[in-house]
């Protein structure tokens, strides 16, 4: 049972659009963070943040940006997509601890940008 | 900076067999290991982690074991089932005072009925 969400899950958009992947978790989590997966499977870190008002860019240079004004919802917005950003998107949150602990996927956005 | 480097990248498999994926990371800091499994469709889910003051966890038929001294962890499935065909990525992560979690790139595993 999926404790974190993102929405669409499909999405096939035009050139030069803006859109917004949105991505909410229910755990109380305050790590979330954001990956691009290529089709060759590696996972690459575009955004995370530690907590609410809290972002920060990934190892991953990306166009997009992302807004954290709720622990819960963490979106990640592309304000004129182009063909080179179609890809599949995941969100992700971890709990907070002295201890490092394993990562809540969500099951990804696919976006198309023709 | 932390490199995960994860072999095989494809492993096939018959159904019943053993499947054994390894990772080697570098940086003698790393704490967690944590192991994901990722079905079509789906997002990564975590199948199993293990400590750096463990040396082996079992789960069922699952086992993963971590050689500090040589930096290196595996992830062992016995007697696979098609059910276990996806993709496995493995993890390395390190308290830098935020918590930094690097993947290795995936095995895609397929279990052949």
């Amino acid at each position: 049972e999926a404790d974190i969400y993102q929405t669409p899950r499909y999405l096939v958009i035009g050139t030069g659009k803006k859109i917004t992947l949105e991505c909410s978790q229910t755990m109380g989590h305050d790590k979330m963070y954001w990956y691009q997966q290529d089709p060759g499977m590696e996972l690459h870190l575009i955004h995370y943040s530690y907590g609410v008002n809290s972002t920060e860019k990934g190892d991953l240079s990306s166009e997009s940006t992302v807004s954290r004004i709720r622990t819960e919802h963490f979106p990640l917005t592309l304000e004129s997509a182009r063909p080179s950003h179609t890809s599949q998107y995941l969100c992700a949150s971890s709990r907070s601890s002295s201890a490092n602990y394993g990562y809540t996927f969500g099951s990804g956005t696919r976006l198309t940008v023709v | 900076g932390e490199n995960v480097e994860q072999h095989p990248s494809t492993l096939s498999v018959q159904e019943g067999d053993s499947a054994v994926i390894k990772c080697t990371y570098s940086d003698s800091a790393s704490n967690y290991f944590p192991w994901y499994k990722q079905e079509l469709g789906k997002g990564p889910q975590l199948i199993i982690d293990i400590r750096s003051n463990v040396g082996e966890k079992k789960d069922q038929r699952i086992a993963v074991t971590l050689n500090k001294t040589a930096k290196h962890f595996s992830l062992h499935i016995t007697e696979t089932q098609p059910e276990d065909s996806a993709v496995y990525f493995c993890a390395a992560s390190i308290n830098t005072g935020g918590f930094k979690t690097i993947f290795g790139a995936g095995t895609r595993l397929f279990v052949k009925a």
